[in-house]
């Protein structure tokens, strides 16, 4: 139990255009899921609180307008990096909260070329 | 704002060696979560310690919560390259929320 998918695992695109990436809790609902950002061998940087049926609460120093997250049902959430650019380029990984834990989905490679 | 500390950031062993990687807070935490993250993957959910002073084993590893549930520490016993990757403690207060994170410990076992 307690599975979450991610979609896609790598994405390249082109500077200045926009990408879409879903998390879906696949054997729960997740009335919050989290969006996190890791750079190479780092930790996990935090990037934003998804709540369904509101907005997400973004971490100070995250731009709201760039990086678009939508929580639409109790087990999907999307994140969309909008005007890519190579300095976009990372690993972003989400998680569903059950209880206490979260519970990961596989990661987004994002490549921006 | 909670923290927590994680220590060591980088371990590099031999096959068979014991190790302990810490996780310390001035903030208590209603539960600690432990997690294994192998390169271009997600982090996977190894233990959840709720109670102080609570033990929980897997395997050859051992997770311990402290009395005053402000730290938390794990033991890998005869550790084995399969055990390479990277570690990471996590703290929660509620069933809600965002959960603090250590920086992680880097761990290399070579065979």
């Amino acid at each position: 139990g307690a599975v979450v998918s991610q979609h896609p695992s790598r994405v390249i695109c082109k500077s200045g255009t926009s990408v879409k990436i879903e998390c879906r809790s696949l054997d729960f609902q997740a009335t919050t899921m989290f969006w996190y950002r890791q750079f190479p061998k780092k930790s996990l940087m935090l990037m934003a609180t998804s709540n369904e049926g509101s907005k997400a609460t973004y971490e100070q120093g995250v731009e709201k307008d760039k990086f678009l997250i939508n929580h639409a049902s109790l087990t999907l959430s999307t994140l969309t990096v909008t005007s890519a650019h190579p300095e976009d380029s990372s690993f972003y990984i989400c998680s569903a909260r059950s209880g206490y834990e979260q519970y990961f989905g596989p990661g987004t490679r994002l490549t921006v070329t | 704002t909670q923290l927590l500390e994680q220590s060591p950031q980088f371990l590099s062993i031999q096959e068979g060696e014991n190790l302990t990687v810490y996780c310390n807070s001035s903030s208590v935490f209603s539960s600690l979560q432990w997690y294994r993250q192998e390169p271009g993957e997600g982090p996977v959910l190894l233990v959840t310690v709720v109670t102080g002073g609570e033990v929980k084993k897997l395997k050859r590893l051992t997770f311990q919560f402290g009395d005053a549930r402000k730290d938390s520490s794990l033991h890998i016993t005869a550790a084995q390259p399969g055990d390479t990757g990277l570690y990471l403690c996590a703290g929660a207060n509620t069933n809600a929320g965002k959960s603090t994170f250590g920086d992680g410990t880097t761990l290399t076992v070579k065979p």
